[in-house]
Protein backbone atom coordinates (compact mmCIF):
# COMPACT_ATOMS: atom_id res chain seq x y z
CA UNK A 1 0.00 0.00 0.00
CA UNK A 2 1.52 3.69 -0.68
CA UNK A 3 2.14 5.71 2.46
CA UNK A 4 2.24 9.11 2.63
CA UNK A 5 2.32 10.15 6.03
CA UNK A 6 2.17 13.50 7.31
CA UNK A 7 4.55 14.45 10.70
CA UNK A 8 1.64 15.72 12.82
CA UNK A 9 -2.21 15.65 13.00
CA UNK A 10 -2.88 18.32 14.73
CA UNK A 11 -0.58 21.60 15.66
CA UNK A 12 -1.00 24.76 17.57
CA UNK A 13 1.43 27.32 17.32
CA UNK A 14 1.77 30.80 18.26
CA UNK A 15 1.41 33.78 16.14
CA UNK A 16 5.54 34.75 14.83
CA UNK A 17 6.03 31.43 15.04
CA UNK A 18 8.46 29.51 12.62
CA UNK A 19 6.82 26.07 11.41
CA UNK A 20 7.78 23.18 9.58
CA UNK A 21 5.14 20.78 8.35
CA UNK A 22 6.89 17.29 7.30
CA UNK A 23 5.52 14.69 4.99
CA UNK A 24 7.03 11.24 3.58
CA UNK A 25 6.33 8.98 0.81
CA UNK A 26 7.30 5.50 0.91
CA UNK A 27 6.58 5.21 -3.18
CA UNK A 28 9.49 6.72 -4.73
CA UNK A 29 7.10 9.14 -6.27
CA UNK A 30 8.54 11.59 -8.59
CA UNK A 31 5.76 14.40 -7.59
CA UNK A 32 4.89 15.99 -4.48
CA UNK A 33 1.93 18.56 -3.42
CA UNK A 34 0.83 20.88 -0.61
CA UNK A 35 -2.29 22.08 -0.53
CA UNK A 36 -4.42 23.90 2.01
CA UNK A 37 -8.26 22.83 2.29
CA UNK A 38 -10.39 25.65 3.83
CA UNK A 39 -14.42 25.16 3.85
CA UNK A 40 -15.71 26.72 0.76
CA UNK A 41 -12.48 26.95 -1.15
CA UNK A 42 -11.16 23.74 -1.39
CA UNK A 43 -7.90 22.60 -2.04
CA UNK A 44 -5.56 25.13 -2.93
CA UNK A 45 -2.19 24.37 -4.12
CA UNK A 46 0.47 26.05 -2.43
CA UNK A 47 4.06 24.30 -3.85
CA UNK A 48 4.93 21.59 -5.45
CA UNK A 49 7.95 19.15 -6.47
CA UNK A 50 8.94 17.02 -9.39
CA UNK A 51 12.38 15.92 -8.15
CA UNK A 52 14.75 16.55 -5.52
CA UNK A 53 15.96 20.49 -5.20
CA UNK A 54 13.60 21.42 -7.59
CA UNK A 55 10.31 23.34 -6.67
CA UNK A 56 7.28 25.26 -8.13
CA UNK A 57 4.88 27.82 -7.02
CA UNK A 58 1.21 27.06 -6.56
CA UNK A 59 -1.94 29.01 -6.45
CA UNK A 60 -1.47 30.80 -3.76
CA UNK A 61 2.38 30.15 -2.39
CA UNK A 62 2.40 33.98 -0.20
CA UNK A 63 3.96 32.95 3.54
CA UNK A 64 5.33 29.74 2.53
CA UNK A 65 8.09 28.04 1.15
CA UNK A 66 9.34 24.26 1.11
CA UNK A 67 12.08 21.86 1.18
CA UNK A 68 13.09 18.70 -0.90
CA UNK A 69 16.57 17.68 0.08
CA UNK A 70 15.58 13.87 -0.57
CA UNK A 71 12.87 12.06 -2.95
CA UNK A 72 10.56 11.06 -0.27
CA UNK A 73 10.54 13.91 1.95
CA UNK A 74 8.51 17.35 1.01
CA UNK A 75 8.61 19.98 3.94
CA UNK A 76 6.16 22.96 4.20
CA UNK A 77 7.63 25.97 6.03
CA UNK A 78 5.43 28.75 7.89
CA UNK A 79 8.46 31.45 7.96
CA UNK A 80 6.38 33.33 10.54
CA UNK A 81 3.21 31.89 11.36
CA UNK A 82 0.15 34.16 11.20
CA UNK A 83 -3.57 33.50 12.03
CA UNK A 84 -5.05 33.80 8.51
CA UNK A 85 -2.74 30.73 8.11
CA UNK A 86 -4.81 28.71 10.73
CA UNK A 87 -5.91 25.95 8.08
CA UNK A 88 -5.97 21.88 7.00
CA UNK A 89 -2.74 20.91 5.19
CA UNK A 90 -2.89 17.97 2.51
CA UNK A 91 0.65 16.83 1.08
CA UNK A 92 0.32 14.57 -1.70
CA UNK A 93 2.62 12.39 -4.06
CA UNK A 94 2.35 10.35 -7.39
CA UNK A 95 4.25 9.56 -10.18
CA UNK A 96 5.41 12.13 -12.77
CA UNK A 97 3.17 10.80 -15.35
CA UNK A 98 0.24 12.86 -16.99
CA UNK A 99 -2.82 10.08 -15.37
CA UNK A 100 -1.24 9.49 -12.32
CA UNK A 101 -3.32 9.36 -9.32
CA UNK A 102 -2.10 11.38 -6.31
CA UNK A 103 -2.04 9.62 -3.14
CA UNK A 104 -2.92 12.03 0.16
CA UNK A 105 -1.73 11.93 3.43
CA UNK A 106 -3.66 12.51 6.56
CA UNK A 107 -3.91 15.77 7.00
CA UNK A 108 -2.43 18.09 9.45
CA UNK A 109 -4.88 20.72 11.30
CA UNK A 110 -2.51 23.62 12.08
CA UNK A 111 -4.31 26.32 14.08
CA UNK A 112 -2.20 29.86 14.77
CA UNK A 113 -2.96 31.61 18.09
CA UNK B 1 -4.71 29.26 -15.96
CA UNK B 2 -6.23 26.10 -15.21
CA UNK B 3 -9.53 26.28 -13.70
CA UNK B 4 -12.14 23.51 -12.13
CA UNK B 5 -15.70 24.33 -11.12
CA UNK B 6 -17.64 22.75 -9.04
CA UNK B 7 -20.88 24.62 -8.63
CA UNK B 8 -22.60 22.39 -5.98
CA UNK B 9 -21.71 23.01 -2.45
CA UNK B 10 -24.29 20.13 -1.00
CA UNK B 11 -26.30 17.59 -2.39
CA UNK B 12 -28.33 14.85 -0.93
CA UNK B 13 -29.92 11.82 -2.58
CA UNK B 14 -31.46 8.95 -1.21
CA UNK B 15 -29.96 5.69 -0.13
CA UNK B 16 -30.35 3.72 -3.34
CA UNK B 17 -31.16 6.60 -5.58
CA UNK B 18 -28.59 7.90 -8.24
CA UNK B 19 -27.08 11.48 -8.09
CA UNK B 20 -24.80 12.99 -10.28
CA UNK B 21 -22.49 15.81 -9.08
CA UNK B 22 -21.23 18.34 -11.47
CA UNK B 23 -17.95 19.83 -12.60
CA UNK B 24 -16.72 22.27 -15.33
CA UNK B 25 -13.22 23.15 -16.06
CA UNK B 26 -11.19 25.41 -18.28
CA UNK B 27 -7.91 25.01 -20.08
CA UNK B 28 -6.20 25.50 -23.32
CA UNK B 29 -4.88 22.15 -23.32
CA UNK B 30 -5.66 18.99 -25.72
CA UNK B 31 -4.32 16.31 -23.45
CA UNK B 32 -5.12 16.46 -20.09
CA UNK B 33 -6.43 14.05 -17.13
CA UNK B 34 -9.55 14.35 -15.09
CA UNK B 35 -10.49 13.16 -11.69
CA UNK B 36 -12.78 12.73 -9.01
CA UNK B 37 -11.37 12.33 -5.84
CA UNK B 38 -13.28 11.24 -2.47
CA UNK B 39 -12.71 12.56 1.37
CA UNK B 40 -14.98 11.12 3.86
CA UNK B 41 -15.43 12.49 7.11
CA UNK B 42 -12.11 12.27 8.56
CA UNK B 43 -10.44 9.96 6.74
CA UNK B 44 -7.76 10.78 4.00
CA UNK B 45 -8.83 11.64 0.28
CA UNK B 46 -8.80 8.70 -2.30
CA UNK B 47 -9.89 8.11 -5.86
CA UNK B 48 -12.64 7.76 -6.96
CA UNK B 49 -12.19 8.07 -11.35
CA UNK B 50 -10.20 8.91 -13.62
CA UNK B 51 -10.83 10.52 -17.65
CA UNK B 52 -7.98 10.63 -20.13
CA UNK B 53 -9.27 13.46 -22.45
CA UNK B 54 -8.23 11.78 -25.44
CA UNK B 55 -10.31 8.71 -24.85
CA UNK B 56 -14.23 9.20 -26.25
CA UNK B 57 -15.90 6.76 -23.99
CA UNK B 58 -16.29 7.98 -20.71
CA UNK B 59 -15.18 5.81 -17.50
CA UNK B 60 -16.82 3.43 -15.15
CA UNK B 61 -15.86 1.94 -11.76
CA UNK B 62 -18.51 -0.41 -10.30
CA UNK B 63 -21.80 2.10 -9.51
CA UNK B 64 -19.65 5.39 -10.11
CA UNK B 65 -19.59 6.81 -13.99
CA UNK B 66 -18.72 10.01 -15.49
CA UNK B 67 -20.06 11.68 -18.46
CA UNK B 68 -17.11 13.82 -20.36
CA UNK B 69 -18.16 16.33 -22.34
CA UNK B 70 -14.46 17.75 -23.78
CA UNK B 71 -16.03 20.45 -26.36
CA UNK B 72 -18.42 21.70 -22.92
CA UNK B 73 -15.33 21.30 -20.26
CA UNK B 74 -17.92 19.24 -18.22
CA UNK B 75 -17.23 16.29 -16.03
CA UNK B 76 -19.62 15.39 -14.36
CA UNK B 77 -19.66 12.35 -12.08
CA UNK B 78 -23.02 9.92 -11.51
CA UNK B 79 -23.45 7.63 -8.37
CA UNK B 80 -26.03 4.83 -8.90
CA UNK B 81 -27.65 2.81 -5.86
CA UNK B 82 -26.44 5.37 -3.43
CA UNK B 83 -25.03 3.89 -0.23
CA UNK B 84 -24.61 5.59 3.66
CA UNK B 85 -20.64 4.88 2.81
CA UNK B 86 -20.89 7.63 -0.20
CA UNK B 87 -21.72 10.19 2.09
CA UNK B 88 -18.34 12.68 1.56
CA UNK B 89 -16.59 15.59 0.34
CA UNK B 90 -16.21 15.18 -3.35
CA UNK B 91 -13.68 17.08 -5.41
CA UNK B 92 -13.04 17.10 -9.37
CA UNK B 93 -9.72 17.78 -10.28
CA UNK B 94 -7.43 18.53 -13.48
CA UNK B 95 -3.90 17.16 -14.02
CA UNK B 96 -2.05 18.66 -17.02
CA UNK B 97 1.83 17.78 -16.18
CA UNK B 98 3.03 18.49 -12.90
CA UNK B 99 0.68 20.53 -11.48
CA UNK B 100 -3.00 19.07 -10.13
CA UNK B 101 -5.78 21.29 -9.44
CA UNK B 102 -9.17 21.04 -7.49
CA UNK B 103 -12.43 22.72 -7.19
CA UNK B 104 -14.05 23.79 -4.43
CA UNK B 105 -15.87 20.15 -3.71
CA UNK B 106 -19.50 19.02 -3.59
CA UNK B 107 -20.75 17.98 0.10
CA UNK B 108 -22.82 14.79 -0.49
CA UNK B 109 -25.36 13.44 1.98
CA UNK B 110 -26.98 10.57 1.98
CA UNK B 111 -30.33 10.10 3.47
CA UNK B 112 -32.00 6.69 4.64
Amino acid sequence: DVKVTQSSRYLVKRTGEKVFLECVQDMDHENMFWYRQDPGLGLRLIYFSYDVKMKEKGDIPEGYSVSREKKERFSLILESASTNQTSMYLCASSFRRLGAEAFFGQGTRLTVV
Amino acid sequence: AQTVTQSQPEMSVQEAETVTLSCTYDTSESDYYLFWYKQPPSRQMILVIRQEAYKQQNATENRFSVNFQKAAKSFSLKISDSQLGDAAMYFCAYRRDDKIIFGKGTRLHILP
